[in-house]
C-alpha cells in the first residue's frame, strides 16, 4: 500500500549546524509534498510545502528539496536554533481526487545550546 | 479567538463511558477532519466532512462517531471505547475540500482505562 518513510527517527544536532530530514514515497502519483512542525502539546504546523513541478523551496533557514524520480524529499534546516526542537513530520498527496494525506513517522529533533 | 480550538485538551474515560470531543474552526474553511496521533505512528486520518457532507470515513470502528452540525464545528463522539484507542486526536481544517493547507487544533490527549 501506499506509504512514506521518514528517517531519521531522532536527530540531535548542536546550535548553529544544519539538519537535515529525508522521506521516501512509495505512490508515484503523489505531487505534494508539505513538512509540518509540532512541538510539545500543540498540533502539527505547516511550515513548508513543494509541488512536484520543482525541485526546491526555499524560505528563510527552511528549505525542501524533491527528486520524483527517487520519490524522495528532504527537509533542510540550516543554523538550528533551540526553539527549532520539535517533531517534524513530511507527508505526500495526490493532486486531487483525494483528500488524504500519508504521513511520515516523525522525527525529533533535538537542538543543544 | 482564531485557528482551531479543541476540547477538552485532556480527557480520562472509562471503557463504559460516553464522551465528546468538540473542534471549532475560526478560519472559514469549508473542509474539516479528524485525525488519531498514536506513539510511533504516523497520522491516520478518521474522517472527512466537506459543507458538513460526511465524504469519506477510514474504517473507523463504530465507536467512534463524527457529527459535523455546521462548516466550523466538528464533533467525535466515544463510547465503550478500548485502552488502545488512547492517542490524541487532532481536528484539522481546510480552506478547499482537497485537503491542501491544513491547521491543526492542539488536540485532545485521551485516554481510555
Amino acid at each position: 500500500g501506499e506509504n512514506v518513510e521518514q528517517h531519521p527517527s531522532t536527530l540531535s544536532v548542536q546550535e548553529g549546524d544544519s539538519a537535515v530530514i529525508k522521506c521516501t514515497y512509495s505512490d508515484s502519483a503523489s505531487n505534494y509534498f508539505p513538512w509540518y512542525k509540532q512541538e510539545l502539546g500543540k498540533g502539527p504546523q505547516l511550515i513548508i510545502d513543494i509541488r512536484s513541478n520543482v525541485g526546491e523551496k526555499k524560505d528563510q533557514r527552511i528549505a525542501v528539496t524533491l527528486n520524483k524520480t527517487a520519490k524522495h524529499f528532504s527537509l533542510h534546516i540550516t543554523e538550528t536554533q533551540p526553539e527549532d526542537s520539535a517533531v517534524y513530520f513530511c507527508a505526500a498527496k495526490k493532486d486531487s481526487g483525494t483528500y488524504k494525506y500519508i504521513f511520515g513517522t516523525g522525527t525529533r529533533l533535538k537542538v543543544l545550546a | 479567538e482564531t485557528g482551531v480550538t479543541q476540547t477538552p485538551r485532556h480527557l480520562v474515560m472509562g471503557m463504559t463511558n460516553k464522551k465528546s470531543l468538540k473542534c471549532e474552526q475560526h478560519l472559514g474553511h469549508n473542509a474539516m477532519y479528524w485525525y488519531k496521533q498514536s506513539a510511533k505512528k504516523p497520522l491516520e486520518l478518521m474522517f472527512v466532512y466537506n459543507f458538513k457532507e460526511q465524504t469519506e470515513n477510514n474504517s473507523v470502528p463504530s465507536r467512534f462517531s463524527p457529527e459535523c452540525p455546521n462548516s466550523s464545528h466538528l464533533f467525535l463522539h466515544l463510547h465503550t471505547l478500548q485502552p488502545e484507542d488512547s492517542a490524541l486526536y487532532l481536528c484539522a481544517s481546510s480552506q478547499v475540500p482537497d485537503g491542501y493547507g491544513y491547521t491543526f487544533g492542539s488536540g485532545t490527549r485521551l485516554t481510555v482505562v
